[in-house]
């Protein structure tokens, strides 16, 4: 068990639902990642918060959206999902915010997988 | 913008052989980290090694440790005395000092050990 916790673990829904992931992540970990990982795309950046704040925004979609709330727990929620859509979602958190070259190892949780049909 | 390149899709290693995985990334940036990390079949990630661009020693975790050749921008992976669960993808990925916080990752090599 890594500390990072996702639910749901897995989720099949429809073409143009709506879906809510959350994360809770490891207990002292002010920054959580969202990364999607899929076949023809590999592992996606899709946004950063460091203590409630948007601190970077990578690939995510219009469609997408997130937030990490007072008690540090994060939401990725996905709208009109598509077909391509269907992925890995990973949640990772890490202690603060990158300084030099300090490690600030991100961990990840088990992710959700997202299926579309 | 950072890249990594992971040149090797697969490879097949006998148990107790030791193994290299290819890392190579292109940055301008002096100031960076470079981290590897393993997705068995279950799925998750799971952190291996890193390697700051200013560590004078390659870095070694138990039977891992990273071959950091800054010169020719490769952060290789070394698995000595493979095991059976050392199957499982293996990424390289990076992350520059100063900007952006996200980790770059490469495409990934399937590493599978022969019994």
């Amino acid at each position: 068990d890594s500390g990072v916790t996702q639910t749901p673990k897995h989720l099949i829904t429809a073409t143009g639902q709506r879906v809510t992931l959350r994360c809770s992540p490891r207990s002292g970990d002010l920054s959580v990642y969202w990364y999607q990982q899929s076949l023809d795309q590999g592992l996606q950046f899709l946004i950063h918060y460091y203590n409630g704040e948007e601190r970077a925004k990578g690939n995510i979609l219009e469609r997408f959206s997130a937030q990490q709330f007072p008690d540090l727990h994060s939401e990725l929620n996905l709208s009109s999902l598509e077909l391509g859509d269907s992925a890995l979602y990973f949640c990772a958190s890490s202690p603060g915010r990158a300084r030099g070259t300090g490690a600030n190892v991100l961990t990840f949780g088990a992710g959700s997988r997202l299926t579309v049909l | 913008a950072q890249k990594i390149t992971q040149t090797q899709p697969g490879m097949f290693v006998q148990e107790k052989e030791a193994v290299t995985l290819d890392c190579t990334y292109d940055t301008s940036d002096q100031s960076y980290g470079l981290f590897w990390y393993k997705q068995p079949s279950s799925g998750e990630m799971i952190f291996l090694i890193y390697q700051g661009s200013y560590d004078e020693q390659n870095a070694t975790e138990g039977r891992y440790s990273l071959n950091f050749q800054k010169a020719r921008k490769s952060a290789n992976l070394v698995i000595s005395a493979s095991q059976l669960g050392d199957s499982a993808m293996y990424f390289c990925a990076m992350r520059v000092a100063f900007g952006n916080e996200k980790l770059t990752f490469g495409t990934g090599t399937r590493l599978t050990i022969i019994p």
